[in-house]
């Protein structure tokens, strides 16, 4: 139990376009998730809080007009990274809430590389 | 501002060691704390989680104390395996909704 999934696990893009990256709680409601980056040989680094049926919280120093993103459901959170660049080339990774246990368990990444 | 170390940053070992993996944290006032492992390109794999009221937890070859007026956690691996060889990452969460601080990880490289 408790599996979280991410698509697509792996996405290239031009610069300037947008991507959206799916993150979901296959066997249970998270009524939180949450948005991490990685950078090569970094550990992670949190970028927004989201809860369900709200606005996402962002940490200092991350664009919400850049990072958008969307909990429409219980299971399903989107992050679209707009207008992308290639310094948001990156390793995304997100995570759900087990409120139950208050637990987060964690999706398997999307590797974003803008060329 | 919570920040938490993780100290070695790097560890190689031979097959069969029992190893220690330390973690520290700045704010005692922690929630939970977290101990889980990345292997590369991949995402996370929650090994123990230790509630703030708890001093250590086990599962099979590994064991995690916590020590919170010290601001500590570590991470104990018996026998080791080359299996074992991972990023291993300690997280401190600071609230009751869940926000996680991470280390910056040890490179744990278990050879034969």
């Amino acid at each position: 139990g408790a599996v979280v999934s991410q698509h697509p696990s792996r996405v290239i893009c031009k610069s300037g376009t947008s991507v959206k990256i799916e993150c979901r709680s296959l066997d249970f409601q998270a009524t939180t998730m949450f948005w991490y980056r990685q950078f090569p040989k970094q550990s992670l680094m949190l970028m927004a809080t989201s809860n369900e049926g709200s606005k996402a919280t962002y940490e200092q120093g991350v664009e919400k007009d850049k990072f958008l993103i969307n909990h429409a459901s219980l299971t399903l959170s989107t992050l679209t990274v707009t207008s992308a660049h290639p310094e948001d080339s990156s390793f995304y990774i997100c995570s759900a809430r087990l409120v139950d246990y208050n637990e987060q368990f964690f999706g398997p990444g999307t590797r974003l590389t803008v060329l | 501002k919570q920040e938490v170390t993780q100290i070695p940053a790097a560890l190689s070992v031979p097959e069969g060691e029992n190893l220690v993996l330390n973690c520290s944290f700045t704010d005692s006032a922690i929630y939970n704390l977290q101990w889980f492992r990345q292997d590369p390109g991949k995402g996370l794999t929650s090994l123990l989680l230790i509630q703030s009221s708890q001093r250590e937890q086990t599962s099979g070859r590994l064991n995690a104390s916590l020590d919170k007026s010290s601001g500590r956690s570590t991470l104990y691996i018996a026998a080791s395996q080359p299996g074992d060889s991972a990023t291993y990452l300690c997280a401190v969460g600071g609230t009751s909704y869940g926000k996680l601080t991470f280390g910056q990880g040890t490179i744990l490289t278990v050879h034969p």
